[in-house]
């Protein structure tokens, strides 16, 4: 059973716009952490934003920040004054604190910049 | 400052000859994790190491097999690699403080 849901396959954003990207999951744990992972063309892949579930503010780095809902098990991402060099695939993930130590990837996201 | 280093970067091989692929790390981290990229799909995992702790995803081919000499380093061999083993390998480290972090990836090509 997919445990992380990622519904949208592609999006497109005009620069300087803000986009968000969904993302869904299902966990009977109450100790986890959750990821939005970015990688680009170059295929490295590189951590965006990270959100521990005790928290229950919202994470924020930069023009990034996330919208964690607990309850819902929803956790998207908004991308404010959207850049060219945001353009990638944006995968969310979790990570089940002693469950498994395992990293579960959503299918992932490519959003699209449009100058 | 590379936190996760992956050597080589791009590996070509034949058709069933041995290739091994490495991973080290300067994070001291317990878990290191081998994912397997294909084009435009989500990694897949194919082992994790919690310190020496082995753990084999069930769908992970018997062809594949890791190696973690210790803390810093961890070795992915692919014993008779096919066609459809060329992929893009990608090494991760994590600890529960600090979170995950990828290396830049191993791009197998099998001729």
């Amino acid at each position: 059973a997919q445990t992380v849901t990622q519904s949208q396959p592609e999006m497109s954003v005009q620069e300087a716009e803000t986009v968000t990207l969904s993302c869904t999951y299902d966990t009977s744990e109450s100790d986890y952490y959750l990821f939005w992972y970015k990688q680009p063309p170059s295929r490295q892949m590189i951590l965006v934003i990270r959100q521990e579930a005790y928290k229950q503010q919202n994470a924020t780095e930069n023009r990034f920040s996330v919208n964690f809902q607990k309850a819902a098990k929803s956790f998207s991402l908004k991308i404010s004054d959207s850049q060219l060099g945001d353009a990638a695939m944006y995968f969310c993930a979790l990570y089940r604190v002693n469950r498994d130590d395992k990293i579960i990837f959503g299918k992932g996201t490519r959003l699209h910049i449009l100058p | 400052d590379a936190m996760v280093i992956q050597n080589p970067r791009y590996q070509v091989t034949q058709f069933g000859k041995p290739v091994t692929l490495s991973c080290s790390q300067t994070l001291n981290h317990n878990v290191m994790y081998w994912y397997q990229q294909k084009s435009s799909q989500a990694p897949k995992l194919l082992f994790h190491y919690y310190d020496k702790d082995f753990n084999n995803e069930a769908d992970t081919p018997d062809n594949f097999q890791s190696r973690r000499p210790n803390t810093s380093f961890c070795f992915l061999d692919i014993r008779s690699p096919g066609l459809g083993d060329a992929a893009m390998y990608l090494c991760a480290t994590s600890s529960f403080e600090e979170g995950t972090y990828f290396g830049p990836g191993t791009r197998l090509t099998v001729t």
